[in-house]
């Protein structure tokens, strides 16, 4: 199956600071992306919509100036959390569809724990 | 998109089938019914979807009523390796606006 691939798998920062996630689809052209993030024992919450070459769209109560989504290939999308508190600490999942081969699938990466100190 | 309830945790034993079931009976005629599973700390995995007729892969089985408002995920020979929690979603195709929208899911223990 297709591949998603998310970097880093985990990362710890200090407070204030700005983090970037990457997830590449790495065999396949991903026309959209999706960014979720889950909280220990909770189910996944879709946070923002990506399209490549146009601006993302954000789910109710997703702060767009915080989440920063950038979508400028079609095997790249970045979140960056920007000045990160603990309350952000979570775990990222991105997930791209794969729009040519595997039709109304999509596909996971293995996701980002984040831990804001 | 349709809501879809599951019971919130299910035991089974090794090699034996397991059968998660999902209601959705408010899913409309546009809408495929979507099986994935998560296992701890791990992104969810595509296991099977359908949209009016049953469907099986190398993975498992997907039974879906005749009036759509209910399905069943099966499992051949569960294995230990099988633990997870199993999601049932309901979505309109990619064309039309649908999304991924993921609800508490069924935590499922395969036992030895």
């Amino acid at each position: 199956g297709a591949v998603v691939s998310q970097h880093p798998s985990w990362v710890i920062c200090k407070s204030g600071t700005s983090v970037k996630i990457e997830c590449r689809s790495l065999d396949f052209q991903a026309t959209t992306m999706f960014w979720y993030r889950q909280f220990p024992k909770q189910s996944l919450m879709l946070m923002a919509t990506s399209n490549e070459g146009s601006k993302a769209t954000y789910e109710q109560g997703v702060e767009k100036d915080k989440f920063l989504i950038n979508h400028a290939s079609l095997t790249l999308s970045t979140l960056t959390v920007t000045s990160a508190h603990p309350e952000d600490s979570s775990f990222y999942i991105c997930s791209a569809r794969d729009f040519q081969g595997a039709g109304e699938k999509l596909f996971f990466g293995s996701g980002t724990q984040l831990s804001v100190l | 998109d349709a809501k879809t309830t599951q019971p919130p945790s299910m035991d089974c034993a090794e090699g034996r089938a397991a059968n998660l079931p999902c209601n959705h009976s408010t899913i409309s005629g546009n809408e495929y019914v979507y099986w994935y599973r998560q296992i701890h700390s791990q992104g969810p995995q595509y296991i099977i979807h359908g949209l009016k007729n049953n469907e099986t892969n190398e993975m498992a089985s997907l039974i879906i009523t005749e009036d759509r408002k209910s399905s069943t995920l099966i499992l051949p020979h569960a294995t230990l390796r099988d633990t997870a929690v199993y999601y049932c979603i309901v979505r309109v195709a990619w064309g039309q606006g649908g999304k991924l929208i993921f609800g508490q899911g069924t935590e499922l223990s395969v036992k030895p």
